[in-house]
């Protein structure tokens, strides 16, 4: 049973565009959330998290949008850059756990 | 270099044989993690330590899997008889604290093939 969703493997953005990947939870304990990106042969780096208590948070070009009675957040990059290609994962944790639940990854594609 | 550790970055090995893979996490973090990548899949939980507590095992798959960290830093995962389902990529990641403050910083990965 898969907690954490990303249905989209795959996205293509042009250069300069928003780029918008979605991710959707099951578990309703869940109240902190994370966004972490992933180049080929390097482990996940960590780029931008939010709270349950908040409904947005902002980071540069990184915004984290979470929609609790959807049960569903985005990240939106913009614009974008071709840098931003990687496989972007969402994760989950609940009541300060350790334990992240990811989901399977979205693969970003921005072209120049 | 500060990062996250993985020794080897690869490995193959024959089913049926035994695996240690190894992490050198960021010195001073007192937390470490181990997940593994399965092709198309997403990262899986499969062991926690945090300083002197007793670690947390839920997400190993079988009693095939162990780790352990000594001194408080370097940690080994030791497969034992190596079946092809195990093939995957290896997450070692650390934290400075535990809490969600404390994003966790991986390592590149062993990537393991069980043939």
């Amino acid at each position: 049973d898969q907690q954490v969703k990303q249905n989209s493997p795959s996205l293509s953005v042009q250069e300069g565009r928003i780029s918008i990947l979605n991710c959707d939870y099951t578990n309703s304990m869940f109240d902190y959330f994370l966004w972490y990106k992933k180049y080929p042969a390097e482990g996940p780096t960590f780029l931008i998290s939010i709270s349950s208590i908040k409904d947005k948070n902002e980071d540069g070009r990184f915004t984290v949008f979470l929609n609790k009675s959807a049960k569903h957040l985005s990240l939106h990059i913009v614009p974008s850059q071709p840098g931003d290609s990687a496989v972007y994962f969402c994760a989950a944790t609940q009541g300060g756990s350790e334990k992240l639940v990811f989901g399977k990854g979205t693969k970003l594609t921005v072209n120049p | 270099g500060a990062g996250v550790s993985q020794s080897p970055s690869n490995k193959v090995t024959e089913k049926g044989k035994d695996v240690e893979l190894r992490c050198d996490p960021i010195s001073g973090h007192t937390a470490l993690y181990w997940y593994r990548q399965s092709l198309g899949q997403g990262l899986e939980f499969l062991i926690y330590f945090q300083g002197n507590s007793a670690p947390d095992k839920s997400g190993l798959p079988s009693d095939r899997f162990s780790a352990e960290r000594t001194g408080g830093s370097v940690s080994t995962l030791t497969i034992q008889r190596t079946q092809q389902e195990d093939s995957a990529v290896y997450l070692c990641a650390s934290s400075k604290e535990t809490g969600n403050n404390s994003p966790l910083h991986f390592g590149n990965g062993t990537r393991l093939t069980v043939t």
